[in-house]
């Protein structure tokens, strides 16, 4: 089975910096994704890690540390619009081709001026 | 590039009936998925079709069904609707390389 687990609420201010925190605990793993999810609206991509280290893609970065299960989603130069809900996915199946994502439960994340 | 598209994008239904939701993949995505997402929670994996076969399923009961056609597109199918379906329901089409792209989900709510 799965379990993923990350912080139900964060606040941070405008120009700021952020760490949104994933830990999981799955019988398989083939990649960890970050999405974020502005309410009512498709969830949409944020970043892929397969391998152990970061990610970095603008404003974004990840990080993966396979050993222990855990992640983070790292937000630089915070800006009102990034207010949203951030969902770690994880793909626990690459049998063929049935590969499903398993989410947590999001973190919506506030900012404030 | 075509994205994924999902009608209608509300819907809402009366306990006990039966619902289908539409989806077009995105161009040349051959995998789709769907996704049930209750308010305030992650989404959660009902099936996947890959060239027109079921190859996952999710804890979902058989009342939960789908079909994926030729071009790729996608029915699901709920029947005998139960108040705690009333969700977001997300399909997710997948292309050859990692890559998931959502629809933007059709809300049901069912009274």
């Amino acid at each position: 089975g799965q379990n993923i687990d990350q912080p139900t609420e964060m606040t941070a201010t405008e120009g700021a910096i952020v760490q949104i925190n994933c830990t999981y605990q799955t019988s398989g793993f083939n990649g960890l994704f970050w999405y974020q999810q502005h309410a009512g609206e498709a969830p949409t991509f944020l970043s892929y890690n397969v391998l152990d280290g970061l990610e970095e893609k603008g404003r974004f970065s990840s990080f993966l540390s396979r050993s222990k299960g855990y992640s983070y989603l790292l937000l630089k130069e915070l800006q009102m619009k990034d207010s949203a809900s951030y969902l770690c996915a994880v793909r626990d199946e690459n049998t063929g081709t049935a590969s499903k994502l398993t989410f947590g439960t999001g973190t919506r994340l506030q900012v404030t001026l | 590039e075509t994205g994924v598209t999902q009608s209608p994008t509300h819907l809402i239904k009366t306990r006990g009936q039966q619902v289908t939701l539409r989806c077009s993949s995105q161009s040349g995505h051959n995998t789709v998925s769907w996704y049930q997402q209750a308010l305030g929670q992650g989404p959660q994996f009902i099936f996947q079709y890959y060239r027109e076969e079921e190859n996952g399923r999710g804890n979902f009961p058989p009342r939960f069904s789908g079909l994926q056609f030729p071009n790729y597109s996608s029915e699901l199918n709920v029947n005998a609707l139960e108040l705690d379906d009333s969700a977001l329901y997300l399909c997710a089409s997948r292309g050859v390389n990692y890559g998931y792209t959502f629809g933007s989900g059709t809300r049901l709510t069912v009274v």
